[in-house]
């Protein structure tokens, strides 16, 4: 079956480390997007990309990272510049830049210790 | 720039009651809405979208939405809840931003409880 996994499910970190969120979908969607979750505050956009090797900054950019070295993936790093990591992350892809509904991963919990 | 509200953060039901969410989005020419569902502990699945055509739209479930231009609202409804409905529901609306890209700005989202 076609879809989006994301891993791991849930994430424990020190303060001060980096850690990277795996993102994978074998739908053969062009774009994809990163999103934090906090209660209350619906989704915020982190980053987005349309096409391999290109990706830009959404509302939430600052203290994350992020690659489009194939299709299929699109990792995020959460780095130490992020000051408050802890949050349910979720990674979702559309097909291409049309107004179609977007698929959603099952989402990463991050916990900073 | 688009905005969605939702406007309850909670909606308390029994079950078998019906229920409606409601979402009221800003104005634009051209509206794109949709409706997903969350889960404990789980990504967002499509409940329906409108993209054109009939303004009642019908989902996944047993829900539905009506997307009134006027009122620019796009509520929810389901004329009989279960147990199983008992999740968050969120509203999107497609918004395009600079370089022809499209984007989904969600609303805060209702968190809907069905007591037996």
């Amino acid at each position: 079956d076609g879809g989006i996994t994301q891993s791991p499910k849930y994430l424990f970190r020190k303060e001060g480390q980096n850690v990277t969120l795996s993102c994978e979908q074998n739908l053969n969607h062009d774009a994809m997007y990163w999103y934090r979750q906090d209660p209350g505050q619906g989704l915020r956009l982190i980053y987005y990309s349309q096409i391999v090797n290109d990706f830009q900054k959404g509302d939430i950019a600052e203290g994350y990272s992020v690659s489009r070295e194939k299709k299929e993936s699109f990792p995020l790093t959460v780095t130490s510049a992020q000051k408050n990591p802890t949050a349910f992350y979720l990674c979702a892809s559309n097909k291409d830049r049309g107004h179609n509904e977007q698929f959603f991963g099952p989402g990463t919990r991050l916990t900073v210790l | 720039a688009q905005s969605v509200t939702q406007l309850d953060s909670q909606v308390p039901v029994f079950e078998e009651a019906p229920v409606e969410l409601r979402c009221n989005y800003s104005s634009s020419v051209s509206v794109y809405l949709f409706w997903y569902v969350q889960y404990p502990n789980q990504g967002l699945q499509l409940l329906l979208k409108y993209l054109s055509g009939s303004t009642l739209v019908k989902g996944i479930n047993g829900f539905e939405a009506e997307f009134n231009k006027s009122q620019t609202s796009f509520h929810l409804r389901k004329p009989s809840v279960h147990i199983s409905d008992t999740a968050e529901y969120f509203c999107a609306v497609s918004a395009t931003f600079s370089g022809g890209y499209n984007k989904l700005i969600f609303g805060a989202g209702t968190r809907l409880a069905v007591h037996p």
